[in-house]
């Protein structure tokens, strides 16, 4: 039990370009998602939280404009990266967290995004 | 105060060896401490979790150990095997807490030689 999918795993697009990534967990009811961004050799750096049906609650530095988040069902969380720039190319990862089980995140296989 | 420091940042480790990462953390609140195993190209793994009411949780092969009064923890793998050979990440959180947020150590790549 509690899988999270993530969909595409990679993608490479052009600059200027949007691109949206899902999250879907695949047997439980995911109350609270979490967006991660992690560059080569590095920490995952969390970038936003968001819960089914309200906007999300982003970190500090992170663009909300240029990172869109919709949370709109308690099974799918998307990441659209607006106007990509190849500086946005990385590895971005989501969890979801069940009902009842806090802090029990459980992470997405991750999503490879490489901005030409 | 929101700091996970985590070390070594690498770890080079004989089969069969004991492997060794450890981590403190500065916020008193924290309340929920898991291990996270990341191989490449995969999102990360929960390995092993504890609460401050024990000082030690074991799972197979792998032990937390942790010193509430210290503010560290420490993940120890026993028999190290060449398929534990990944990058190892501790974090912080509250248990319960309103926002459910993690804050990650920098990580620890272990490499496990046959």
């Amino acid at each position: 039990g509690a899988v999270v999918s993530q969909h595409p795993s990679w993608v490479i697009c052009k600059s200027g370009t949007s691109v949206k990534i899902e999250c879907r967990s695949l047997d439980f009811q995911a109350t609270t998602m979490f967006w991660y961004r992690q560059f080569p050799k590095q920490s995952l750096m969390l970038m936003a939280t968001s819960n089914e049906g309200s906007k999300a609650t982003y970190e500090q530095g992170v663009e909300k404009d240029k990172f869109l988040i919709n949370h709109a069902s308690l099974t799918l969380s998307t990441l659209t990266v607006t106007s990509a720039h190849p500086e946005d190319s990385s590895f971005y990862i989501c969890s979801a967290t069940a009902s009842g089980k806090y802090n029990e995140q459980f992470f997405g296989p991750g999503t490879r995004l490489t901005v030409l | 105060q929101q700091q996970v420091k985590q070390s070594p940042q690498s770890l080079i480790v004989q089969k069969g060896g004991i492997s060794i990462i450890n981590c403190a953390y500065e916020n008193t609140a924290f309340d929920y401490f898991p291990w996270y195993q990341q191989f490449p190209g995969k999102g990360p793994a929960l390995l092993i979790a504890i609460r401050p009411d024990v000082s030690e949780k074991k799972e197979g092969r792998f032990t937390i150990s942790f010193n509430k009064s210290a503010k560290q923890f420490s993940l120890h793998i026993m028999d190290s095997q060449p398929g534990d050979s990944a990058t190892y990440f501790c974090a912080a959180g509250l248990f319960g807490g309103a926002t459910n947020k993690l804050i990650f150590g920098t990580g620890t790549l272990l490499a496990v030689q046959p």
